[in-house]
């Protein structure tokens, strides 16, 4: 079955520095990949995405590229502010055409920007 | 689009007790989830709708776990007989057919069994 693995949290950085949170997945056919956010005491916001090999999904700073080869889809931000701090899942849907397209979701990697 | 609303945002019930939430998706999205997260965790899928027919449902989904979607428009989750166990964020999603857009997620019903 599908899975997503995600580098294991939390995550503590200084404000402007590089953010790099490792995603990598397991699955039949061709996945869309995502990111997703979550901040304390809310839903999940939709961060960037990306639906087919070597597409890059971008989005407030954020970005991601589906790697096909190492079945990866890495997120990376070159300065990272304080409300930047949350909760950020990688998740895969199965591919359009089949049935359900639900989510399959990592396991979520906690963000901290200090200023 | 009012993006998708649920009700209540917290819910705390005694263990025995029947709890029922209510998910109001985008209304031009036919097809409308269900994902339950513990604490520390990440979403896990329970059921969804596409439209008004239940198309799938997880293994995670008990015969206590019950989800409606009359007309096609919102959605009910009742948790009968609740247990300190089924303590989660309930969320609701919804989506255009086929969900290569992603998903528009609620805040979520907090749901506390004591």
């Amino acid at each position: 079955g599908n899975s997503v693995t995600q580098m294991e949290g939390p995550v503590t950085l200084s404000e402007e520095a590089f953010l790099t949170i490792n995603c990598t997945y397991t699955a039949t056919g061709y996945p869309s990949l995502f990111w997703y956010v979550q901040y304390p005491g809310e839903g999940l916001q939709l961060l960037l995405k990306a639906t087919k090999a070597d597409d890059k999904g971008s989005n407030k700073g954020f970005e991601a590229t589906y790697r096909k080869e190492t079945t990866s889809f890495h997120l990376e931000k070159g300065s990272v502010q304080v409300s930047d701090s949350a909760v950020y899942f990688c998740a895969l849907s199965d591919p359009p055409e089949t049935s359900g397209s639900r989510l399959t979701f990592g396991e979520g990697t906690q963000l901290t920007v200090n200023p | 689009d009012t993006g998708v609303s649920q009700d209540p945002r917290h819910k705390i019930t005694k263990r025995g007790q029947n709890v029922t939430f209510r998910c109001d998706p985008i209304s031009e999205h036919n097809r409308l989830y269900w994902y339950r997260q513990t604490l520390g965790q990440g979403p896990e899928f329970l059921t969804y709708f596409q439209n008004e027919a239940q198309l799938e449902k997880s293994r995670l989904l008990s015969d206590r776990f019950s989800a409606e979607r009359p007309k096609g428009s919102f959605s009910t989750l009742e948790i009968q007989r609740t247990e300190q166990g089924d303590s989660a964020m309930y969320l609701c999603a919804s989506s255009r057919a086929g969900g290569v857009y992603g998903y528009t997620f609620g805040s979520g019903t907090r749901l506390t069994v004591v």
